[in-house]
């Protein structure tokens, strides 16, 4: 089966402090993802990859960067972080299954800004 | 907007019962569809794709397809405790793009 690890699971960071969330996936995927979810809202796409080098932005990336140094990781940086990103962060890796891309999500890092 | 649109918010039925979530989509460059299951505490888990107009089956859960009216359903039938979770419909243009997610529907099977 598809595995996608995310670190760390829990962080608890300062307003105005740096923090880099970590994503491993060793399917071999060309795609991966990073979403938050927060109630009321679902899952929102923050910023995606399509292979080593390549990042692009979703629909909700401001105060957000990321980086994809290799096939296997992808991280999430935020660089001054806030309340207002206090959420859960999913990432994803996206690998062909039935003729088109389905996604395969990590267990979720839980972020709290104070 | 919300390009996937989910009906309704939360829904509850008992155990045993037949439990359906509906889900309508206002691109209609969008040909593939699934749906995802997200248990509490845990990472959304694909659990049906479908692609074609009409039923596709597997074990207790049918999906339905209509592409000429954007609408895709789900359907639980002898729904169990352990079916209780986040249903989230998604969609796709074509075959290698993003995945656009609905808002979810919160189902709660009652023993």
């Amino acid at each position: 089966e598809a595995a996608v690890t995310q670190s760390p699971r829990n962080k608890v960071a300062v307003t105005g402090g740096k923090v880099t969330l970590s994503c491993n996936q060793t399917n071999n995927h060309n795609n991966m993802y990073w979403y938050r979810q927060d109630t009321g809202h679902g899952l929102r796409l923050i910023h995606y990859s399509y292979g080593a080098g390549s990042t692009e932005k979703g629909d909700i990336p401001d105060g957000y960067k990321a980086s994809r140094p290799s096939q296997e990781n992808f991280s999430l940086i935020l660089e001054l972080a806030t309340p207002s990103q206090t959420s859960v962060y999913f990432c994803a890796s996206g690998g062909r299954r039935g003729g088109a891309d389905e996604q395969y999500f990590g267990p979720g890092t839980r972020l709290t800004v104070l | 907007q919300q390009k996937v649109q989910q009906s309704p918010e939360s829904l509850s039925v008992p155990e045993g019962g037949m439990a359906s979530l509906n889900c309508t989509s206002s691109d209609r460059n969008f040909q593939y569809f699934w749906w995802y299951r997200q248990h509490s505490g845990e990472g959304p888990k694909a659990l049906m794709s479908i692609f074609s107009d009409g039923d596709k089956k597997e074990g207790r859960f049918t999906a339905h397809l209509n592409k000429a009216s954007l609408h895709v359903s789900l359907h639980i039938r002898d729904s169990q405790p352990s079916d209780s979770a986040l249903y989230f419909c998604a969609a796709s243009p074509n075959s290698n793009n993003r995945i656009f997610f609905g808002d979810g529907t919160q189902l709660v099977v009652k023993p």
